[in-house]
């Protein structure tokens, strides 16, 4: 099926530990983004890829990094977690053309805890 | 100024009756406003979009309801249905020069529909 594929679907850290969140989309997709969510908080935008080869933060970016591999995966990496990483991360990617322009897909999330 | 104000926090409504979500925002820049429907354990998926050019915008019960003027917009769900039990997002984007297609999020309202 179509859509975004984010891996892994759960994971438990523990303070200090590094992990990488994979995202990879096959609908051609020149945009991809990843937020986090928080009770209360709705989403907040980490960081994001307006095209292949370029990445920019968004409005949370402390403690993470990115990579865009190529134009179909785009990698969320936690150095050294911390507990206020606790979260529910999702990637995007967006369509570019029509009246859903600006519209969304959205992975199935990662529910992160960090210990 | 690049927030989203989003009301009620959560929302119980019986069965057949009207929900109303409200949101609103201070960036006289944002020209396209979305409104995303998330299920538990699922990504949020887009639901129906609105352009400030029209103050209003229907597909099958859902309408989105925009006031220029007021920097308002609000969802109506009619007839809701137990299905409809959800967690609601607002949002925002600002096409600018960039057009990077970010979208800023309301803190989202979680739709109780009772049969």
């Amino acid at each position: 099926n179509a859509g975004v594929t984010q891996t892994p679907k759960f994971q438990v850290l523990k303070t200090g530990q590094s992990m990488t969140l994979q995202c990879a989309q096959d609908m051609n997709h020149n945009s991809m983004y990843w937020y986090r969510q928080d009770p209360g908080m709705g989403l907040r935008l980490i960081y994001y890829s307006a095209s292949e080869g370029t990445t920019d933060k968004g409005e949370v970016p402390n403690g993470y990094n990115v990579s865009r591999l190529n134009k179909r995966e785009f990698s969320l990496r936690l150095e050294s977690a911390a507990p206020s990483q606790t979260s529910v991360y999702f990637c995007a990617s967006r369509e570019s053309t029509g009246d859903r322009g600006y519209g969304y897909t959205f992975g199935s999330g990662t529910r992160l805890t960090v210990v | 100024q690049q927030q989203v104000k989003q009301s009620p926090q959560s929302l119980i409504v019986q069965k057949g009756g009207i929900s109303i979500i409200n949101c609103a925002y201070e960036n006289t820049a944002f020209d396209y406003f979305p409104w995303y429907q998330q299920f538990p354990g699922k990504g949020p998926a887009l639901l129906i979009a609105i352009r400030p050019d029209v103050s209003e915008k229907k597909e099958g019960r859902f309408t989105i309801s925009f006031n220029k003027s007021a920097k308002q917009f609000s969802l109506h769900i009619m007839d809701s249905q137990p299905g409809d039990s959800a967690t609601y997002f607002c949002a925002a984007s600002n096409k600018g020069s960039s057009n990077t297609g970010k979208l800023i999020f309301g803190q989202g309202t979680t739709l109780q529909v009772k049969p």
